[in-house]
C-alpha cells in the first residue's frame, strides 16, 4: 500500500496569513493527488484534483502543485471559513490511502 | 446530485450491518462508488470502492477491512452498499459514502452515517 505522510499534522495561523500543507508519498503517484477540507461534523469536501486542478466553485486562494512524490496545498491568505482540517488522498492505485491529516486552527 | 446515508446505529462486536448509500441525480452505475471513515481520535480512512462497468466493475479494499466489508450496488435501486461482517470495536465511527464520474476522484459525498461497535 502506498504511505501518505502530510505534515505538519497542525498549524496554528491567523487570518491572511500564507499557509503550506505538504504531503509525501512512498512511491510515486504521478499526478494521482486529491486534497479535501474537512470541517467538524462535516462532510470532507473536494478542494483540488489531480494535484492542481481547483474544484468548481472553491475559491482561488486555494491551489495545489506538485508530482511524483512530493506535493502542496497552499491558502494565499487564510480565511475565518478556512480553519478545518486539511487531508491529501493518492488515487495511483488501490487501495486508496489518505494522509494523516493537517488540522489548521485560528492563531 | 447528491447521496444519502443510512443504516448505521449501535451493534455488537462480532456482529454484522448493511449500510445503504441512495443515489439522486445521477446513476450509480456511471459512478465509482467509495466509502470512507472518520474513527474517533484518527483522521480519514479509506474503506473500499466499487469501479465503473467500465473499469470492470471490480472492488477493492483496504487492508484493515478486507475479508470482512463488501461493497455492492443496485442499480435498479440506485444504491450503493457497505456490508460490514465481523464488525471490531475499532470499526467505530462515521462512515461517508461518495462518488465520482471521473475515476481519479470523488466530489458527491454524503453527510454521513455513525456506527458504534460495542458491547
Amino acid at each position: 500500500d502506498i504511505l501518505m505522510t502530510q505534515s505538519p499534522p497542525s498549524l496554528s495561523a491567523s487570518v491572511g496569513d500564507r499557509v503550506t500543507i505538504s504531503c509525501r508519498a512512498s512511491q510515486s503517484i504521478t499526478s494521482y493527488l486529491n486534497w479535501y477540507q474537512q470541517k467538524s461534523g462535516k462532510a470532507p469536501t473536494l478542494l483540488i484534483h489531480g494535484a492542481f486542478n481547483l474544484q468548481s466553485g472553491v475559491p482561488s486562494r486555494f491551489s495545489g502543485k506538485g508530482s511524483g512524490t512530493d506535493f502542496t496545498l497552499t491558502i494565499s491568505s487564510l480565511q475565518p471559513d478556512d480553519f478545518a482540517t486539511y487531508y491529501c488522498l493518492q488515487t495511483y492505485s488501490a487501495p486508496r490511502t489518505f494522509g494523516q491529516g493537517t488540522k489548521v486552527e485560528i492563531k | 446530485v447528491q447521496v444519502v446515508e443510512s443504516g448505521g446505529g449501535l451493534v455488537q462486536p462480532g456482529r454484522s450491518l448493511r449500510l445503504s448509500c441512495t443515489a439522486s441525480g445521477f446513476n450509480v452505475g456511471d459512478y465509482s462508488m467509495s466509502w470512507v471513515r472518520l474513527t474517533p481520535g484518527k483522521g480519514l480512512e479509506w474503506v473500499g470502492f466499487i469501479r465503473t462497468t467500465t473499469y470492470g466493475g471490480t472492488t477493492d479494499y483496504a487492508a484493515s477491512v478486507r475479508g470482512r466489508f463488501h461493497i455492492s450496488r443496485d442499480d435498479s435501486k440506485n444504491i450503493a452498499y457497505l456490508q460490514m461482517d465481523s464488525l471490531k470495536t475499532e470499526d467505530t465511527g462515521v462512515y461517508y459514502c461518495n462518488g465520482g464520474f471521473n475515476y481519479y476522484y470523488m466530489d458527491v459525498w454524503g453527510k454521513g452515517t455513525t456506527v458504534t461497535v460495542s458491547s
